[in-house]
């Protein structure tokens, strides 16, 4: 299986802040990586695929990069609807895996 | 738009097999290319995927639970199925159904159905 590990677990921000989050992968994935926002008691929303594609609807504050094993989502401007925890997950090849989670908390 | 709909027992006692079905609405869970997939989350925990199918019954499924998951579809009711038996405490969690096709992540998602493993 592939691993994925995120870093860091827990980010304390401000609104306003620039944040950025980071996801590595055990081997290469290529660009098949996904990024989701999960709030408490609701399943997690698709935000960026294909490493850096944005999902329709997704605020352009959101961006996402990387190839290969070394991936970041990035937050230019937290707005308070951003605080939640964040999901990279590889799909590359089966069984695709997700990273443990970040989770943006308000400084 | 299409939606998915996670139902089954809220409680399941160890041992026992648990059983959820997802129905799908809004489109045909036998379009070509997809496929219809589970993951669950623990409480507190991150995301696993189970298994998945797609709409001619070809199944695949995560290694670390193949010998006790079996995954079904249905298409006249336009709904996919999974059971795992032999449930311990450990298999409780938010059971999450999606969509997926080669290339595409897991979107969109279920809300989740919480299954407690408890006597």
């Amino acid at each position: 299986d592939i691993q994925m590990t995120q870093s860091p677990s827990t980010l304390s921000a401000s609104v306003g802040d620039r944040v950025t989050i980071t996801c590595r992968a055990s081997q290469t994935i290529s660009s098949w990586l996904a990024w989701y926002l999960q709030k408490p008691g609701k399943a997690p929303k698709l935000l960026i695929y294909k490493a850096s594609s944005l999902e329709s609807g997704v605020p352009s504050r959101f961006s996402g990069s990387g190839s290969g094993t070394e991936f970041t989502l990035t937050i230019s401007s937290l707005q308070p609807d951003d605080f939640a925890t964040y999901y990279c997950q590889q799909y590359n090849s089966y069984p695709y895996t997700f990273g443990q989670g970040t989770k943006l908390e308000i400084k | 738009q299409l939606q998915l709909q996670e139902s089954g027992p809220g409680l399941v006692k160890p041992s026992e097999t648990l059983s959820l079905t997802c129905t799908v609405s809004g489109g045909s869970i036998s379009s070509t290319g997809y496929y219809w997939v589970w993951i669950r989350q623990p409480p507190g925990k991150g995301l696993e995927w189970i298994a998945g199918i797609y709409y001619t019954g070809s199944s695949f499924y995560n290694p670390s639970l193949k010998s006790r998951v079996t995954i079904s579809v249905d298409t006249s009711k336009n709904h996919f199925s999974l059971k795992l038996n032999s449930v311990t405490a450990a298999d409780t969690a938010m059971y999450y159904c999606a969509r997926t096709k080669l290339g595409v992540p897991f979107d969109p998602w279920g809300q989740g159905t919480l299954v407690n493993v408890s006597s």
